[in-house]
């Protein structure tokens, strides 16, 4: 597709499980940024990437989270033993390039719901 | 102090109103600042950025920017019911790639 996708749209999970959420930016696209949001929140900054190299992870709130893009292209994001205050929207968005003025010029999917109960 | 501030809203304007939105940021560093929109239930979307002091237009839209004073401002004319959705602001840290956003303003455009 044309667009960042983002697998599964929605998750319910129980407390202790892990959970791997997928993104699959559009062709092409350097950057690939992982944001967290609440109802009636802004995004919340977890971990971006440029081609494979993770550049920032200090958004990512504890051990539990990590992403990884080895090949450049598909991400994930793995929350290990999930809590009930994992619970959120998951957005994925992707930049055609790393730094200068198109950097911030984000291409978000539909977001994973997760729900952990 | 947030990084990334803005009035949470809501904001209702008339129809074919001017509405103002408003964000601060306390990084002095940033170099890039953006604007998104977002309707309810669904993913945010550009609409405007700027990164030179000054005003930027760019139909309807008006993006104001005071690096002196640590604020950013969008200005949408002839407001229309469309226009209704979250307006986020989001700002570069550091002048690195990676994007602050506000809470967001919700904006009301009524009939």
């Amino acid at each position: 597709g044309a667009g960042v996708s983002q697998s599964p749209r929605y998750k319910v999970t129980k407390r202790g499980q892990d959970v791997a959420l997928r993104c699959d930016p559009i062709s092409g696209h350097v950057s690939l940024y992982w944001y967290r949001q609440a109802l009636g929140q802004g995004p919340e900054f977890l971990t971006y990437f440029n081609y494979e190299a993770q550049q920032d992870k200090s958004g990512l709130p504890n051990d539990r989270f990590s992403a990884e893009r080895p090949e450049g292209s598909i991400s994930t994001l793995t929350i290990q033993r999930t809590e009930q205050r994992d619970s959120a929207m998951y957005r994925c968005a992707s930049s055609l390039e790393a730094g200068g003025t198109v950097a911030g010029e984000l291409f978000f999917g539909e977001g994973s719901r997760l729900t952990v109960l | 102090q947030k990084e990334v501030e803005q009035n949470s809203g809501p904001l209702s304007v008339p129809e074919g109103a001017i509405a103002s939105l408003n964000c601060t940021y306390s990084d002095r560093g940033s170099q890039s600042f953006f604007w998104y929109r977002q309707y309810s239930g669904k993913s945010p979307e550009l609409i405007m950025f700027i990164y030179s002091n000054g005003d930027k237009e760019d139909g309807r839209f008006t993006a104001q920017l005071n690096k002196a004073s640590q604020y950013v401002s969008l200005l949408i004319r002839d407001s229309q019911p469309s226009d209704s959705a979250t307006y986020l602001c989001a700002v570069d840290s550091d002048n690195t790639d990676k994007l602050i956003f506000g809470t967001g303003t919700r904006l009301q455009v009524f009939p």
